[in-house]
């Protein structure tokens, strides 16, 4: 299986600040790499697919990038409601995996 | 906008079978490939395994001797039954479609998640 590890565990920013988030693959996945926010008791929500294609509606303050084995999530000017815990997701190959996740708090 | 909701029993007891169905609508079935993946109480996700409409299926290694995946095109609805389940198959469990675009997938419909716990 591929080993998807990302970094911080969590941290704590203050509304407006940048904030970054990184993945990595424990083998190349060129860019399939997709990144969700997940907020307490809710479903996960796609932000990025391909390492950095915007979904639909996901606001522009969120960007990402990377190829091979490392990735960055990027949230430009950190929200109040951007309080959530991020995943990365690899579609290389099966089984898709996911980092351990990355809890966003704001301060 | 297509939506999907699991339903099935919230608790099973250990050594017995975990059986979950996600209904589809808003769209057909047809065309996709439809996954399960589960998420302990605190911790993170993982990818059970999936099914394409034809039938075919791939799962998750770790769960591959006790996991299988079903799809019933006339309910629009595909299933999940986990066998020998203990303590450590408790976790909310999501169904989700996965979505392609010009070669790459990604999962962008899910349903609510439903927490099958494992106690006697």
């Amino acid at each position: 299986d591929i080993q998807m590890t990302q970094s911080p565990s969590s941290l704590s920013a203050s509304v407006g600040d940048r904030v970054t988030i990184t993945c990595r693959a424990s083998q190349t996945i060129s860019t399939y790499l997709n990144w969700y926010q997940q907020r307490p008791g809710k479903a996960p929500k796609l932000l990025i697919y391909a390492a950095a294609t915007f979904q639909i509606g996901v606001p522009s303050r969120f960007s990402g990038s990377g190829f091979g084995t490392d990735f960055t999530l990027t949230i430009s000017s950190l929200q109040p409601e951007d309080s959530a815990t991020y995943y990365c997701q690899q579609t290389y190959t099966t089984p898709y995996t996911f980092g351990q996740g990355t809890k966003v708090q704001i301060k | 906008q297509v939506q999907l909701q699991e339903s099935g029993p919230g608790l099973v007891k250990p050594s017995e079978t975990l059986s979950l169905s996600c209904t589809v609508s808003g769209g057909s079935i047809s065309g996709f490939y439809w996954t399960w993946i589960r998420q302990p109480p605190g911790a993170g996700l993982e990818w059970i395994g999936c099914i394409h409409y034809s039938g075919s299926t791939n799962y998750n290694p770790s769960l591959k001797s006790r996991v299988t995946i079903s799809v019933d095109m006339s309910k629009n609805q595909f299933s999940l039954t986990l066998n020998s389940v203990t303590a450590a198959d408790t976790a909310v469990y999501y169904c989700a479609r996965r979505d392609y675009n010009s070669g790459w997938f990604y999962f962008n419909s899910w349903g609510q998640g439903t927490l099958v716990t494992v106690s006697s």
